[in-house]
């Protein structure tokens, strides 16, 4: 089963609006990541979470983790239309010899 | 922006040709993956190597093979290509523990 969930599947808003996108997973991790994908390109990091973090900011973004929960949220505020893009949670567990284990991202869609 | 490349972009190819896909980082990065999308979907682990001569199997490798025999060069290479293999392929380095993976930009494969 799906490690990490994010939710909503797609979003859509106005620039200047913030956008969130929450994520949540199943077990146990060192730290988890953000990443941006425009349409038919690779992935870009944005931010990372560590286990033993609650909240994490970078410029327009902001990250927050509740591993009680096993969940996570990215806040992106004032977006822009260049923001348009797939947004992927991924887990980095807490065990050797794994790789990152995506979600099924959320596309955010920002009209002007 | 990408120390890491992957060639072909794009492929086209017809059933039953061996193929192999390119993936090169300049960081000097011991961990390698490959990552297969489909459009809209997550990302599904293939391949990974922890270093020179290192190559663990994830997910979808059933029919797929790797090699690391540098530290920059990590091809995949499918032996029959099938119908059921196009997809997106992604090749991504990571270095130091808790930073994120750097992606290139992805192989388009069809094969008719």
């Amino acid at each position: 089963s799906q490690q990490g969930e994010e939710d909503p599947q797609a979003l859509s808003i106005q620039e200047g609006e913030n956008a969130t996108m929450n994520c949540s997973y199943k077990t146990s991790i060192n730290n988890l990541q953000w990443y941006r994908q425009n349409s038919g390109r690779g992935l870009v990091h944005l931010i990372l979470i560590r286990s033993n973090e609650r909240e994490k900011h970078s410029g327009r973004l902001r990250v927050t983790l509740d591993t009680s929960k096993k969940s996570s949220s990215l806040l992106i505020t004032a977006s822009r239309a260049a923001d348009t893009a797939s947004y992927f949670c991924a887990t980095d567990l807490n065990q050797a010899g794994t790789a990152l284990i995506f979600g099924k991202g959320t596309t955010l869609s920002v009209s002007s | 922006e990408a120390d890491i490349y992957q060639t072909p972009r794009y492929l086209v190819i017809g059933t039953g040709k061996k193929i192999t896909l390119e993936c090169s980082q300049t960081m000097g990065h011991d961990k390698m993956y490959w990552y297969q999308q489909d459009p809209g979907m997550e990302l599904h682990l293939i391949h990974y190597s922890y270093g020179v001569n290192s190559t663990e199997k994830g997910d979808l490798s059933s029919e797929s093979t790797v090699s690391r025999i540098r530290t920059e060069h990590f091809p995949l290479t499918l032996e029959s290509a099938r119908p059921s293999h196009t997809s997106q392929y992604l090749c991504a380095s990571s270095g130091t523990p808790n930073y994120g993976y750097t992606f290139g930009s992805g192989t388009r494969l069809t094969v008719v």
